[in-house]
């Protein structure tokens, strides 16, 4: 068990909804990352946010939106969703810590398998 | 840009063969990390081992062992007598860094392990 939690498991929808993905990162990590897991495009980079602030973007579409909370908890928005949609979402956390040096490795969650039909 | 090549997509052994799964990076950073993951079929990425640019010596944990040139710019990783628990995907990522103060992983396209009894 990572300490990750990502809800929920699976989330079945239709074209043109909005979802919201959630994720608790490890007790103690300020950093929290999503990626995208699909056939076509491997795991591909999201958003990442560190202590309430966004810190790195990756292919993230306009469509998509992610926050992260005062208690660290983290939320994904897709919205107006397409067939391409459909992927496994994953949550990962760090105990990076902001002017370190290191590069700490990332806990994942179990991901939310997205289907959108 | 850093990118991820794991040329192997499916590699399928026998139970107690030796395995090498391949990994080649491209960075123009003299700093960066590299990572091995694992991704049973329960879905979970799990965390194997980390690697930073500095340190090249190879390492052996258990049945598991990784071989890091910078004159190749590969990071290889050998399962020795391997076992059918083994089989899962395995990712390898590069982190180049920090950017923006963040580092982001950037992962291959994973190469699937099949290991038959």
């Amino acid at each position: 068990d990572s300490g990750v939690t990502q809800t929920p498991k699976h989330l079945i929808t239709a074209t043109g909804q909005r979802v919201t993905l959630r994720c608790s990162p490890r007790s103690g990590d300020l950093s929290v990352y999503w990626y995208q897991q699909s056939l076509d495009q491997g795991l591909q980079f999201l958003i990442q946010y560190y202590n309430g602030e966004e810190r790195a973007k990756g292919n993230i579409l306009e469509r998509f939106s992610a926050q992260q909370f005062p208690d660290l908890h983290s939320e994904l928005n897709l919205s107006s969703l397409e067939l391409g949609d459909s992927a496994l979402y994953f949550c990962a956390s760090s105990p990076y810590r902001l002017g370190t040096a290191t590069n700490e490795k990332l806990f994942f969650g179990s991901g939310t398998q997205l289907s959108v039909l | 840009a850093q990118k991820v090549t794991q040329a192997q997509t499916e590699i399928s052994v026998v139970e107690k063969e030796d395995v090498t799964l391949d990994c080649v990076y491209e960075t123009r950073d003299t700093t960066y990390y590299l990572f091995w993951y694992k991704q049973p079929p329960s879905g979970e990425l799990v965390f194997l081992i980390r690697r930073n640019s500095f340190d090249e010596q190879n390492e052996i944990s258990g049945r598991y062992s990784w071989n890091f040139q910078k004159s190749t710019s590969s990071f290889n990783f050998t399962i020795t007598a391997s076992q059918v628990v083994d089989s899962a995907v395995y990712f390898c990522a590069l982190s180049e860094g920090p950017s923006g103060g963040s580092y982001i992983p950037t992962f291959g396209r994973g190469t699937s392990l099949i290991v038959h009894p």
